[in-house]
């Protein structure tokens, strides 16, 4: 297996400009999540997915965050327009299972860096 | 506020030491987890614990989950250069979806 694939693995942008992140996740996992990692904030959790269905978005920070997932293969994490406080590795997370064990498998992340 | 804590948020041992990380919570958890995040990576899974008390060994590493489900710790035998990284606890709280992290304990073992 593959594991969670993202894309791509660094970005470099200008304010203002729009950013898109891009996963797929494993082969057969029903649930699909996006976070962000800083070293203030440690591993938030944005958004996530049942069967391609967003189920809670409450800490996609702002509007200008949004997400989307077309298919079971693929979705992605899209900012618009960015900021320098945006910076922050983003990483993606699929799982099978939901209640109590939760295993989350995650991709290697996406490093954005807003200038 | 951080609904899990971890402790330390730091720690810098020699190699064939033993240590101990802490991870702490007023909330009662489902279940926990443990994951490793080196440099460049996501997290990996190391553990998932579900029932109070509950203990798991996985070679060096000994998890215990509390018996009040609010609290865990990891600790490690025998420490090696290939422990050093990111530990991160997340659990499940009661009665709620999410998966919460803790901020993580950064591990540094020196040969």
């Amino acid at each position: 297996d593959a594991g969670v694939i993202q894309s791509p693995r660094h970005e470099v942008t200008e304010m203002g400009q729009e950013v898109t992140l891009r996963c797929k996740p494993i082969s057969g996992h029903d649930y699909l999540f996006w976070y962000r990692q800083t070293m203030m904030r440690g591993l938030e959790l944005l958004i996530y997915f049942n069967n391609n269905v967003p189920i809670d978005d409450s800490g996609m920070p702002e509007d200008r965050f949004s997400a989307k997932m077309p298919n079971a293969s693929f979705s992605t994490l899209k900012i618009q327009p960015s900021e320098p406080r945006d910076s922050a590795v983003y990483f993606c997370a699929s799982s099978s299972k939901y209640g109590l064990k939760n295993e989350q498998y995650f991709g290697p992340g996406t490093r954005l860096t807003v200038t | 506020t951080q609904l899990l804590e971890q402790s330390p948020q730091f720690l810098s041992i020699q190699e064939g030491e033993n240590l101990t990380v802490y991870c702490n919570s007023s909330s009662v958890f489902s279940s926990l987890q443990w994951y490793r995040q080196e440099p460049g990576e996501g997290p990996v899974l190391l553990v998932t614990v579900v029932t109070g008390g509950e203990v798991k060994k996985l070679k060096r590493l000994t998890f215990q989950f509390g018996d009040a489900r609010k609290d865990s710790s990891l600790h490690i035998t025998a420490a090696q250069p290939g422990d050093t990284g990111l530990y991160l606890c997340a659990g499940i709280i009661q009665g709620a979806q999410k998966l919460v992290f803790g901020q993580g304990t950064r591990l540094t073992i020196n040969p």
